[in-house]
């Protein structure tokens, strides 16, 4: 099977610019989540989405919005970029709910850089 | 809230002994897992290892094995024989029974040298 997918992999954008980046989960994979990571702050949550409906979002500004396809692909969005969104995110699929102890799988990443 | 507390921001190994690396975590709830994860340079996120808390048996996988003290809230990694690909950023996280978000401590850096 082919592992979790991230487009684009680099991406460079100025400030005040909006940015949208692609996840592709796992075949059969139902389950889609984001990360944020920062040397700062470290690897905090964005959202999750299960089956096209977010079912969770973590402390990030309105800037930060997302979405899931019927067949289970995600975006996610920032808009009016700022300085501090520079970072590399992270998209995990898992095939259940996250919370029954799945492992998440990860994607390589999208490295943001926003100046 | 729930937290990850990883105190050890870096470590060093030589080649082929063991290490030890800390995770203590905050809850208040009874039935949660934990993973631990690693992160070589590539940025690739890989589980490592996870334990079901209503598990009392410590969770192993071939070099790695972890020691989960439950009422102490303790969940550290023991890697044996470490190898050069050990190199990496090691996360320890954490996701309660039910939830659908992982809370991820600051990670460690280990550095097995040769």
């Amino acid at each position: 099977k082919a592992g979790v997918t991230q487009t684009p992999r680099y991406l460079i954008k100025t400030r005040g610019q909006q940015v949208t980046l692609s996840c592709s989960p796992i075949s059969g994979h139902r389950s889609v989540s984001w990360y944020q990571q920062t040397p700062g702050q470290g690897l905090q949550f964005l959202f999750e989405y299960f089956s096209e409906t977010q079912r969770n979002k973590g402390n990030f500004p309105g800037r930060f919005s997302g979405r899931q396809f019927s067949n289970s692909r995600s975006e996610m969005n920032v808009s009016t970029l700022e300085l501090g969104d520079s970072a590399l995110y992270l998209c995990a699929s898992s095939p259940r709910d996250p919370g029954v102890g799945d492992e998440q799988y990860f994607g390589p990443g999208t490295r943001l850089t926003v100046t | 809230a729930q937290t990850v507390t990883q105190s050890q921001p870096e470590m060093s190994v030589q080649e082929a002994e063991t290490v030890t690396l800390s995770c203590t975590y905050d809850t208040s709830e009874n039935n949660y897992y934990l993973f631990w994860y690693k992160q070589p340079p590539s940025r690739q996120m890989i589980l490592v290892i996870r334990q079901e808390a209503y598990k009392q048996q410590n969770a192993t996988e071939n070099r790695f094995s972890v020691n989960f003290q439950k009422a102490a809230k303790s969940f550290s990694l023991k890697i044996s024989d470490s190898q050069l690909g050990d190199t990496a950023m090691y996360f320890c996280a954490f996701i309660l029974e039910y939830g659908n978000k992982l809370v991820f401590g600051a990670g460690t850096i280990l550095r097995v040298k040769s």
